[in-house]
Parts: C-alpha cells; structure tokens; sequence
C-alpha cells in the first residue's frame, strides 16, 4: 500500500463547475499537506500548503485536511480552462529532513 | 520572484551513454532534491542535500546514477551509463528552513 494514495483520474468537468480532489495517506505523524498543480511537461507548482487538520482557502481554491480520517481534499470553485493540469497531492512529516511523499495525481480536463 | 533552474530542459541519448543534468536552487536554500517521475506517477525523490551533504539518498540507484552540492549551492545529478527505463523527468527542487518546496521545471530524459 501506498503512503499516498491518489486517484489518477482523469476527471473531466464543465467550465464553471466545482471540482473535487482527493487523496487518503496512512502514516500519522504526517503534519504538513500541500496541493500542487502540474502542466504537462512543466515542474509542479505550489497551490496550497496546510498544517494538521481544518480548511484553508486562496480564491478560488480550497484546501481541507481531516486528520482522524486521514483524508485531504482540494475544492476548486468556478472551474476555468487554465485549470486544466495535473493536480499532485504531498504530505510530509514534522522530522528535520522535510521528506515529502507525493500521491500520483489527478489529471483534471476543464471543459470550456 | 526567485526560481529554481535546470537545464537542459529536453535530452535525448542512447542506452549506454552518459548524460548530467544541472540544477540552481533558490538562493539561501539549504535543502536541494532531485526527484523523478514517470509518466502518470507523482515524482520519487532520488537524493536529498542538506549544504553540501546527502541526507538521504536511499531510492538512488548508486550503481549508475551520483549526485553532488560540491559547494552546498549548485548540484549535478549524473547517469551512467542510461539505460531504456531511465526515460523520464528529472525534477529538481529546493527549500529554505521550514519551509516548503519549490520546484524547477524539470529536465526531460529520453533514452533510445
């Protein structure tokens, strides 16, 4: 079993729809979550960085972390075009080296 | 706003040669990774430098891939030779203390 563990899609939905992402993680002394958001043939991007449970929000886009279920979700609100990517879930523990572990992310299409 | 680099951003070779890709972290950040990922996977981390010095490097494949920070700034990350399964990107990144990562836009390997 994967530490992280993603569903790869792909998820294609129309413009101005709300999108769902998800990810389940197994180890617990996981502190940290982030989303990160990947065009083809480009590096990942930072979207959204966390620490232990609750919601975060950045325009359109929200976070939330629910650590007794070991579940993280990113909503997207009013999806557009450009939002079309890869969307990379990461978690990584409080211990010094900041090891992060990546889920296989979810390919979203939005459809104008 | 600071960047990560890499280069060459494309490479293509035949099985058996070598091939080094290049990477310039965030200026002031300590901690650089390399990372790989496959087509459709999240990227897997290779080796991680802490300055000058590898703090884990347990997922490189030491008898054909070495890694160096000889300065603790800069780092080459090195195959030899390179073979077919090899063919993938080759992601660089970086962080400051506490902080998350920032990505590079990657190299792309294509190994015939």
């Amino acid at each position: 079993q994967k530490e992280v563990e993603q569903d790869p899609g792909p998820l294609s939905v129309p413009e101005g729809a709300i999108v769902s992402l998800n990810c389940t993680y197994s180890n617990s002394a996981f502190q940290y979550f982030m989303w990160y958001r990947q065009y083809s043939r480009k590096g990942p991007e930072l979207l959204m960085y966390t620490y232990s449970s609750g919601n975060k929000e950045d325009g359109r886009f929200t976070a939330q972390v629910d650590k007794s279920s070991k579940y993280i979700s990113l909503f997207i609100r009013d999806s557009q075009p450009s939002d079309s990517a890869t969307y990379l879930c990461a978690t990584r523990d409080s211990g010094g080296y900041q090891k992060v572990t990546f889920g296989t992310g979810t390919k979203l299409q939005v459809i104008p | 706003e600071a960047e990560v680099a890499q280069s060459p951003r494309y490479k293509i070779t035949e099985k058996s040669q070598a091939v080094a890709f290049w990477c310039d972290p965030i200026s002031g950040h300590a901690t650089l990774y390399w990372y790989r990922q496959i087509l459709g996977q999240g990227p897997e981390l290779l080796v991680q430098f802490q300055d000058e010095s590898v703090v884990d490097d347990s997922q490189l494949p030491k008898d054909r891939f070495s890694a160096e920070r000889l300065k603790g700034v800069d780092s080459t990350l090195k195959i030899q030779p390179a073979e077919l399964g090899d063919s993938a990107m080759y992601l660089c990144a970086s962080s400051g203390i506490g902080d998350t990562q920032y990505f590079g836009p990657g190299t792309r390997l294509t190994v015939l």
